[in-house]
């Protein structure tokens, strides 16, 4: 059981667009403590998507974006594309764990 | 362009030992905190230890506190990990990554390519 609650596997064609959600608590997301997104292609290492809720590192396109509010936040990917299939997490820090902490995980297909 | 590389994954039996390292290069290694993150097979990620630039801050998971200690060598641009008391659910793929600040606290930004623990008798 993830601290942070991703959903369960999202699907969508090419061109269309799709949200991903990470739910949290007062503990961290709602603590203030900012959210960070990983994308894991297929048999590699996660790569930094988007950094401090909002911002995304210099090489990734601008189809990815994302928000938080509360204590929770969300990921959008627009017009997808085929090279978009792989899995993302979210992460943030929790104060009462005293730990940094991970969404379980969701996996993006392309139809 | 940052550069991670973990070595000493392999099979170890239950309740023995092994060494992890990451070897760092490209970016002023004693400037930066340090993650460990696994993954174990099929699964999410799972937060492991972090280690302040110094080295004088260190903090575990609960999963492995007691049982692992993350250490480093600036001298030598390296991290590590030892695990003692290796334990079947340890089996995973060990990641080092590299902190880094936003606003009022830190994140793993760069992440090495991993190097795969099994625990199996």
């Amino acid at each position: 059981q993830s601290v942070l609650t991703q959903p369960p596997p999202v699907s969508g064609a090419p061109g269309q667009r799709v949200t991903i959600s990470c739910t949290g608590s007062s503990s961290n997301i709602g603590a203030g403590f900012d959210v960070h997104w990983y994308q894991q292609l297929p048999e590699t290492a996660p790569k930094l998507l988007i950094y401090g809720n909002t911002n995304r590192p210099s090489g990734v396109p601008d189809r990815f974006s994302a928000s938080k509010s509360g204590t929770s936040a969300s990921l959008a990917i627009s017009g997808l594309q085929a090279e978009d299939e792989a899995h993302y997490y979210c992460q943030s820090y929790d104060i009462s764990l005293s730990a940094w902490v991970f969404g379980g995980g969701t996996k993006l297909t392309v139809l | 362009q940052v550069q991670l590389v973990e070595s000493g994954g392999g099979v170890v039996q239950p309740g023995r030992s092994l060494r992890l390292s990451c070897a760092a290069s490209a970016f002023t290694f004693g400037h930066y905190g340090m993650h460990w993150v696994r993954q174990a097979p099929g699964k999410g990620l799972e937060w492991v230890a972090f280690i302040s630039y110094e080295g004088s801050k260190k903090n575990y998971a609960d999963s492995v506190k007691g049982r692992f200690t993350i250490s480093r060598d600036n001298s030598k641009n390296t991290l590590y990990l030892e695990m003692n008391s290796l334990r079947p659910e340890d089996t995973a793929v060990y990641y080092c990554a590299k902190d880094e600040y936003y606003g009022s606290w830190t994140y793993p930004s760069d992440w090495g390519q991993g190097t795969l623990v099994t625990v199996s008798s």
